[in-house]
Formats: structure tokens, C-alpha cells, sequence
């Protein structure tokens, strides 16, 4: 079991240019999402997918699209990068069950800078 | 609209001494509580959940937390830290219906002195 993974570990980019950050779990799991985590402002949801197909919006979606092709694979594209856009991402996974009981598993995150 | 708050945002303890880490929350409807652990460069891991039942729960590696529903927290505790223990701590909740979503508060920086 890989858990939830995430690739790149790091990235640069230069502000305007487009670019997928890739997530994907092994565990079946239906519900995957990605957050990002600012100093000082902990972790803000940005998109959420409860199964293939579906995705939605979190708190601060603007600038990121998400599609859900596969139960396994949960991308996030940056259409246009911004400055703003500076941040660690993290997707995470968790089944989904009666009462939402889920630990959400984590990936190792990718840290993104725009220039 | 759920909201966490963390008050300590950066606690600084000696080896051994007690640690207590508040969090509170406002949700109008049953939630989920947990705390997660963010040791440094890697990723979030959970230490310890509420659901329901025993207000009082044990993680791993020592902690517990108590939930509180007439003051909407949920305080992590440890009675003696270690040194292992330097990480960013974050409370978190989720509502039990809808979409498993979390709501994190903003964390506490915790640093142990050998």
C-alpha cells in the first residue's frame, strides 16, 4: 500500500504559466481532496470529490480546477499561476462512511513557489 | 459556517514539563474532532479522534484530549513532553453529514528543549 501520493515534491514556476499537481491513493478510497497550507493560516480546503465524477468547491477554490476521472487519481491544475498561489499543497483520501467517522490519510505534500 | 481556533500559536516547553494545546470550535449542528500532527518536512498524521462516547480519548505517543460540548473544545494534553515532540499541532473538525470535508484550526508550533 502506497497510501496517497503526490508528485512533484517541489516545484518553481513563473507567474502566468499552467501547471497539474498529481495526487493518487491506493486505498479505494471515495472521497479525495487538496488543501493548502499557508504560515499562520493552517490548512484551507480547495477542492473535494466524494467519487469519481464528482468534485466541488472548497473554501478557496478560485485560480484551481479539479477533475475526478478515477477512484485512484485526483489532479489539481493551476490555470494561470499567481504570486498568491505560493503554498504546500496536500491531498488527502478517506473513505466515506455513516457519520463521516473518516481519518482523512494524508499525502507528503508539494511545495510550489511562483515567481 | 464551521470555524477552529487554536489560541497557542507557538508554545516553547522543557523536556518533561506538561503540555496542554486549546482548541475550540463553532459548528451549529454533531461534529467530529480530531487532532493532527505535522512533524517537521513531513506530512500530516492523525494523533487522535472523537466521535462520540467517552469525552476523554487517547492518541498515540501519549496524548489524549477531552472534549467539552458546553465549551465547544476539544484541549489537547500531554503529561510529560519529549524532545520527538517538536511538530506543528492542528485541530480539526468535520461535520457528520455531508461531505467529509475538514475544517482546520490555524495550528500551534510546539518546541521542545532538550
Amino acid at each position: 500500500n502506497a497510501g496517497v501520493t503526490q508528485t512533484p515534491k517541489f516545484q518553481v514556476l513563473k507567474t502566468g504559466q499552467s501547471m497539474t499537481l498529481q495526487c493518487a491513493q491506493d486505498m479505494n478510497h471515495e472521497y479525495m481532496s487538496w488543501y493548502r497550507q499557508d504560515p499562520g493560516m493552517g490548512l484551507r480546503l480547495i477542492h473535494y470529490s466524494v467519487g469519481a465524477g464528482i468534485t466541488d468547491q472548497g473554501e478557496v477554490p478560485n485560480g484551481y480546477n479539479v477533475s475526478r476521472s478515477t477512484t485512484e487519481d485526483f489532479p489539481l491544475r493551476l490555470l494561470s499561476a499567481a504570486p498568491s498561489q505560493t503554498s504546500v499543497y496536500f491531498c488527502a483520501s478517506s473513505h466515506l462512511t455513516s457519520g463521516r467517522k473518516n481519518e482523512q490519510f494524508f499525502g507528503p505534500g508539494t511545495r510550489l513557489t511562483v515567481l | 459556517a464551521q470555524s477552529v481556533s487554536q489560541h497557542n500559536h507557538h508554545v516553547i516547553l522543557s523536556e518533561a514539563a506538561s503540555l496542554e494545546l486549546g482548541c475550540n470550535y463553532s459548528y451549529g449542528g454533531t461534529v467530529n474532532l480530531f487532532w493532527y500532527v505535522q512533524y517537521p518536512g513531513q506530512h500530516l498524521q492523525l494523533l487522535l479522534k472523537y466521535f462520540s462516547g467517552d469525552p476523554l480519548v487517547k492518541g498515540i505517543k501519549g496524548f489524549e484530549a477531552e472534549f467539552i460540548k458546553s465549551k465547544f473544545s476539544f484541549n489537547l494534553r500531554k503529561p510529560s513532553v519529549q524532545w520527538s515532540d517538536t511538530a506543528e499541532y492542528f485541530c480539526a473538525v468535520n461535520a457528520q453529514t455531508g461531505a467529509n470535508n475538514l475544517f482546520f484550526g490555524t495550528g500551534t508550533r510546539l518546541t521542545v528543549i532538550p
